[in-house]
């Protein structure tokens, strides 16, 4: 129980396109979802949280106009990154929190490589 | 005060041996701690968590000490494996506004020698 898919695993786009990506809970609904990026040799940075049906809530310092997040349903959330730079190159991981988790409990999803030439 | 602090940053570990990773928080509403253990390209994983009612949670090989007093929790991983060379990160998370929030510490990379 409690898995957590993202897709696409990797993708490599160039400057100045937009990407993507989706997190979705297989097993379970998910109220809430996170995203996170992640630096190589470094530790998960929040960058927003989603709640179903509402407006996501991003972290200081993460433009949402760059970095759009949607949780249209209780089982997927969608990042889609805007107009990307290679600086936007990072490993994005997606996390859900179920609904009858008694609180704090996450399940990460497998990640996806996000290359910017 | 959102910080999570781990060490050590590295660790290597001969096969059976113990592998001990520390952390320390200093926000007084976290009231859940979680381990995860992440390998490379991979998501992380959720090995094992504790909350502040009890000092100590066995699941298997792995421990989790909890010092409330101190504000500090440790992962013990007992007769350690070269399969659980890995990254572990251990994270604190409150309720409240910031409910399931996860603030991370910065991550031990654990080699453990056949």
């Amino acid at each position: 129980g409690a898995v957590v898919s993202q897709h696409p695993s990797r993708v490599i786009c160039k400057s100045g396109t937009s990407v993507k990506i989706e997190c979705r809970s297989l097993d379970f609904q998910a109220t809430t979802m996170f995203w996170y990026r992640q630096f190589p040799k470094q530790s998960l940075m929040l960058m927003a949280t989603s709640n179903e049906g509402s407006k996501a809530t991003y972290e200081q310092g993460v433009e949402k106009d760059k970095f759009l997040i949607n949780h249209a349903s209780l089982t997927l959330s969608t990042l889609t990154v805007t107009s990307a730079h290679p600086e936007d190159s990072s490993f994005y991981i997606c996390s859900a929190r179920g609904v009858r988790d008694r609180g704090g409990e996450q399940y990460f999803g497998p990640g996806t490589r996000f290359t910017v030439t | 005060q959102q910080q999570v602090k781990q060490s050590p940053q590295s660790l290597i570990v001969q096969k059976g041996g113990i592998s001990i990773i520390n952390c320390a928080y200093e926000n007084t509403a976290f009231d859940y701690f979680p381990w995860y253990q992440q390998f490379p390209g991979k998501g992380p994983a959720l090995l094992i968590a504790i909350r502040p009612d009890v000092s100590e949670k066995k699941e298997g090989r792995f421990t989790i000490s909890f010092n409330k007093s101190a504000k500090q929790f440790s992962l013990h991983i007992m007769d350690s494996q070269p399969g659980d060379s890995a990254t572990y990160f251990c994270a604190a998370s409150a309720g409240g506004t910031s409910y399931g929030k996860l603030t991370f510490g910065q991550g031990t990379i654990l080699t453990v020698h056949p």
